[in-house]
C-alpha cells in the first residue's frame, strides 16, 4: 500500500514554456501532498504543502507564480512550472501523506519527475 | 546551525559489515523519526520509522532514537552491495501542526562486495 506515482519521470523543454507534474495517491486518499525539489547530491528541499480544496502554503524564497500547485483531489496534485528557465532544472519529489498518518507526518514519496530546461 | 545533522559520507564498507548511520537535531519538539533510502535519480523510500525514544527492528535493520541525546541511529547488518544508496533521516513535530519533514542532507552509502 501507499504508492505514489509521478508522471512524467522527465521532461526536456524549451526556455519560456510551461511544465505540468502529476502526483497521484494509487491505493490511498492523501489529505496532503508535499512538493520538493532536488538538486545533484542535496537533499530534498520543500518547496510548498497543499491541502486538498486549498491553496497550496509555499515555503520561503519559493515563487508561488513560478511554481503553481493545484491539488483539487484527494488522489491528485499538479505542480506547473510556468515560464521555465534553465535554472529550473532540477529533480521534482512529490509525497503524500493521509488521514491515518496526519499527526505523525510519515510521507510517501513517489518516484520524482527530472526536469531538464534548455 | 542546521535544525538536523547528517555526516553526508560517502561511507565505504566491505560487504557484511555493520553499518551505523547517524543524525543529531536541535529541535526538542520533533517526536516522529523516519529513516528514508533513495537510489541514484529515484524519489526516498521509507524504511523505518518511530515515535519519541527507543529501539525499532525489522528485519537486517534496527532504528535507535535517544530524544535526551537529540541523536538517532540507524543500523545495517549484514550490508550488502544492493544496500548502496543514500540514507536520509527525516523528523517532525506533532504541536506545531506542521506536518512537513525536516530531512537531514544524506549520508551516502557505499557497500563494496
Amino acid at each position: 500500500g501507499a504508492v505514489v506515482s509521478q508522471h512524467p519521470s522527465w521532461v526536456i523543454c524549451k526556455s519560456g514554456t510551461s511544465v505540468k507534474i502529476e502526483c497521484r495517491s494509487l491505493d490511498f486518499q492523501a489529505t496532503t501532498m508535499f512538493w520538493y525539489r532536488q538538486f545533484p547530491k542535496q537533499s530534498l528541499m520543500l518547496m510548498a504543502t497543499s491541502n486538498e480544496g486549498s491553496k497550496a502554503t509555499y515555503e520561503q524564497g519559493v515563487e508561488k507564480d513560478k511554481f503553481l500547485i493545484n491539488h483539487a483531489s484527494l488522489t491528485l496534485s499538479t505542480l506547473t512550472v510556468t515560464s521555465a528557465h534553465p535554472e529550473d532544472s532540477s529533480f521534482y519529489i512529490c509525497s503524500a501523506t493521509s488521514s491515518y498518518n496526519l499527526y505523525s507526518g510519515e510521507q510517501f514519496f513517489g518516484p520524482g519527475t527530472r526536469l531538464t530546461v534548455l | 546551525q542546521k535544525e538536523v545533522e547528517q555526516d553526508p559520507g560517502p561511507l565505504s564498507v566491505p560487504e557484511g559489515a555493520i553499518v551505523s548511520l547517524n543524525c543529531t537535531y536541535s529541535n526538542s519538539a520533533f517526536q516522529y523519526f523516519m529513516w528514508y533510502r533513495q537510489y541514484s535519480r529515484k524519489g526516498p523510500e521509507l524504511l523505518m520509522y518511530t515515535y519519541s525514544s527507543g529501539n525499532k527492528e525489522d528485519g537486517r535493520f534496527t532504528a535507535q532514537v535517544d530524544k535526551s541525546s537529540k541523536y538517532i541511529s540507524l543500523f545495517i547488518r549484514d550490508s550488502q552491495p544492493s544496500d548502496s544508496a543514500t540514507y536520509l533521516c527525516a523528523m517532525s513535530a506533532f504541536d506545531t501542526g506542521r506536518r512537513a519533514l525536516t530531512f537531514g542532507s544524506g549520508t551516502r552509502l557505499q557497500v563494496q562486495p
